[in-house]
């Protein structure tokens, strides 16, 4: 079945920093993929989404490329803040339900 | 638009109590989720609808925990009784369909604590 192997964490940056989580997919076809963020307290929400190759979602600064030839959507962002801190999950590709994994702790220190 | 609502947001029962979750989804969503997220673990999919009916409850532990969706809208989840390591956030999530290729929105979760 489809599924994804994501970063382990913790990731402990300072702020302005270069971060990427790597996220890599198994699935038949080419599903639409997806990060979702949790920020302290809070229920996730989708951060960015992709739906077909060679797409690049992006929001609040953060870029992620469906890459078919790597079966990869790694998560980018050139400058990270203190706000970023959160917790970051891939969401593996189903075409029926929403799974996630242990996801991806970031700490962003000033 | 107004998001996915979860009632309570803090519970703290006692071990063999019951307890109950409500959750209203976004209007005109077919599909609602519900998880379970322990503490430094991701969320854990216990059951999803799709309308008024059951797609995937292959993780709900069946003998504590049900979880109905009256009229396709709605849901609520209970426990019955509870133990200690039912401790967790419960997420509810509703999506316009099924499909794994358009997006869920989450409510905050109500923040369940057995002693």
């Amino acid at each position: 079945g489809n599924s994804v192997t994501q970063m382990e964490g913790p990731v402990t940056l300072s702020e302005e920093a270069f971060l990427t989580i790597n996220c890599t997919y198994t699935a038949t076809g080419y599903p639409s993929l997806f990060w979702y963020v949790q920020y302290p307290g809070e229920g996730l929400q989708l951060l960015l989404k992709a739906t077909k190759a060679d797409d690049k979602g992006s929001n609040k600064g953060f870029e992620a490329t469906y890459r078919k030839e790597t079966t990869s959507f790694h998560l980018e962002k050139g400058s990270v803040q203190v706000s970023d801190s959160a917790v970051y999950f891939c969401a593996p590709p189903n075409d029926y339900k929403l799974s996630f994994g242990a996801g991806t702790t970031v700490t962003v220190r000033a | 638009e107004a998001g996915v609502a979860q009632s309570p947001r803090y519970k703290i029962i006692e071990k063999r109590q019951s307890v109950a979750f409500w959750c209203n989804p976004i209007s005109g969503h077919a599909t609602l989720y519900w998880y379970q997220q322990i503490l430094g673990q991701g969320p854990k999919l216990l059951i999803q609808f799709q309308n008024n009916g059951v797609v995937d409850d292959s993780q709900l532990p069946k003998d504590r925990f049900s979880a109905e969706r009256l009229k396709g809208v709605d849901s609520t989840l209970k426990i019955q009784p509870a133990k200690l390591e039912d401790s967790a956030v419960y997420l509810c999530a509703s999506s316009p369909t099924g499909s794994g290729s358009t997006e869920a929105f989450f409510g905050q979760g109500t923040r369940l604590t057995v002693v």
